[in-house]
C-alpha cells in the first residue's frame, strides 16, 4: 500500500534552514507530481509547493516563494523541501501528499498523506 | 481561488444530519474535494469531483454542487464523524487552495 514518511522536522532559530524529506513507497513515484502542504498549530491546511513528476517544473505559494525549494529524487523515491530564511510564521506540521489518479489522469487532490513532520521556528 | 466555508463550527448530535457549505470566489466547475481531519492525524479524502465518494468512505457522506457553491452533507451522524472538514479546489491544478475548515462538535 501507499506509504509516505516525512522526516527532518525540528526546532530551528529564525533565519535558519531545514530540509524535509518524504520517503515514498507502494506506488510509481516517478509518474506522480507531488505536493507539500502545511498546517500551523490550531489552523487550517495551507498548500506550500508542487513538483512535476520529472522534477523539471515547480510551483510555490506566495508565502514561501524565494525561500523554499521543492525537489525530488526519482531513483530514491524521495521528495524534499529545502526551507531557508525561516520565520515564526513557518511553524507548522508539514505533510507530503500524493495526488489521486482518476481514470489514469493525475489530479491535485490527495488520496494519501504522510503522518507529517513538525517544524518549530523559535529563538 | 479563495474558498469560504460556512459555518466555521457547528454542534450536532449523533443521528443528526448536517450540511457544510463551501463557496468559491469564481467558478471551478466540479473540481472540488472534501476532507475529514481528526486531531493529530493527516486529512482523509472523502469526496472528489464535488460528488464522487472516495473508496471506503461511508455513503452517509454526500457531496453536491458545481460552479461556485458546494455542500457536504453528513446524514445520520456517527460518533466518529466529529472532526474538522475542509474543502479544496483543484480547478487551477496544481495551484490548489483549501477552505478554512469547519469544526463539527458534539
Amino acid at each position: 500500500q501507499v506509504q509516505l514518511v516525512e522526516s527532518g522536522g525540528g526546532v530551528v532559530q529564525p533565519g535558519g534552514s531545514l530540509r524535509l524529506s518524504c520517503a515514498a513507497s507502494g506506488f510509481s513515484f516517478s509518474i506522480y507530481g507531488m505536493h507539500w502542504v502545511r498546517q500551523a498549530p490550531g489552523k487550517g491546511l495551507e498548500w506550500v509547493a508542487f513538483t512535476r513528476y520529472d522534477g523539471n517544473k515547480e510551483y510555490y505559494a506566495d508565502s514561501v516563494k524565494g525561500r523554499f525549494t521543492i525537489s525530488r529524487d526519482n531513483a530514491d523515491n524521495t521528495l524534499y523541501l529545502q526551507m531557508n530564511s525561516l520565520t515564526a510564521e513557518d511553524t507548522a506540521v508539514y505533510y507530503c501528499a500524493k495526488p489521486k489518479a482518476i481514470f489514469g489522469v493525475v489530479v491535485s487532490l490527495f488520496d494519501s498523506w504522510g503522518q507529517g513532520t513538525p517544524v518549530t521556528v523559535s529563538s | 481561488i479563495p474558498l469560504t466555508q460556512s459555518p466555521s463550527s457547528l454542534s450536532a448530535s449523533v443521528g443528526d444530519s448536517v450540511t457544510i457549505t463551501c463557496r468559491a470566489s469564481q467558478g471551478i466547475a466540479s473540481a472540488l474535494a472534501w476532507y475529514q481531519q481528526k486531531p493529530g492525524e493527516a486529512p482523509n479524502l472523502l469526496i472528489y469531483d464535488a460528488s464522487s465518494l472516495e473508496t471506503g468512505v461511508p455513503s452517509r457522506f454526500i457531496g453536491s454542487g458545481s460552479g461556485t457553491d458546494f455542500t457536504l452533507t453528513i446524514a445520520s451522524l456517527q460518533p466518529e464523524d466529529f472532526a474538522t472538514y475542509y474543502c479544496q479546489q483543484y480547478n487551477t491544478d496544481p495551484l490548489i487552495t483549501f477552505g478554512q475548515g469547519t469544526r463539527l462538535e458534539i
